[in-house]
């Protein structure tokens, strides 16, 4: 699997925009970065995902760098609601298992 | 349509008592995975199965766990002779197919207190 690397804990000022990086350098040409969160007590919430060019949806933005060895999650409006642990994750492609492996991720700390 | 449904949210059960936890996809999704969370701690792989079928058990303690999906029915995950250990959030969650393209949806939880 290809591993990821996040900061441990970010802050942001409530109504700005919170970016978290995520490094991925091994990650393979087919393999898809996906990102979810958990607020405390809750099931983890799908966000994002990507495999080469930039999306965004209704939650959030994916910016991909080029080479794809590191990725920037934002969020464009931070609210005290966003305050949750973030998993920056490579889905493994080269078996039919699918399954997400999920590493310590970032906690995001939106303050007023 | 409806998200993941985890039943029961919470159970107590005594030490050496058997826990069932039932998991139903999301409508239209065959595959479905358990996540254990043990307190303070991340999320980990346990069981990824599909309809009738276990494909990747690699993350199930050896004993005393086993998950079933049958043809009919919500998938199950079996917790035989508890112990405090076992104490933990179980999550399900469930997608179309196994494919990266495919997105893996959460359901809200079991917790699993063993008195």
């Amino acid at each position: 699997d290809a591993k990821t690397t996040q900061p441990t804990s970010m802050d942001c000022a409530e109504g700005r925009a919170a970016n978290l990086p995520c490094n991925h350098s091994t990650i393979s040409g087919n393999e898809y970065v996906y990102w979810y969160r958990q607020i405390h007590s809750q099931g983890p919430q799908y966000i994002i995902h990507g495999l080469k060019n930039n999306e965004t949806n209704e939650m959030a933005s994916l910016i991909i760098t080029e080479d794809r060895k590191s990725s920037t999650l934002i969020l464009p409006h931070a609210t005290l609601r966003d305050t949750a642990v973030y998993y920056c994750i490579v889905r493994r492609a080269r078996d039919n298992t699918g399954k997400l492996i999920f590493g310590q991720g970032t906690t995001l700390q939106v303050k007023p | 349509n409806a998200g993941v449904m985890q039943n029961p949210r919470h159970l107590v059960r005594r030490r050496g008592q058997e826990a069932r936890l039932r998991c139903s996809p999301m409508k239209g999704h065959s595959h479905v995975y358990w996540y254990r969370q043990l307190p303070e701690e991340g999320l980990k792989f346990m069981v990824y199965l599909q309809k009738e079928n276990i494909i990747d058990e690699s993350g199930m303690p050896k004993e005393r766990f086993s998950a079933e999906f049958p043809k009919e029915g919500p998938s199950i995950l079996r917790i035989q002779q508890v112990v405090r250990g076992d104490s933990a959030a179980y999550f399900c969650a469930s997608s179309p197919d196994s494919s990266s393209g495919n997105t893996i949806y959460f359901g809200e939880g079991s917790w699993l207190t063993v008195v």
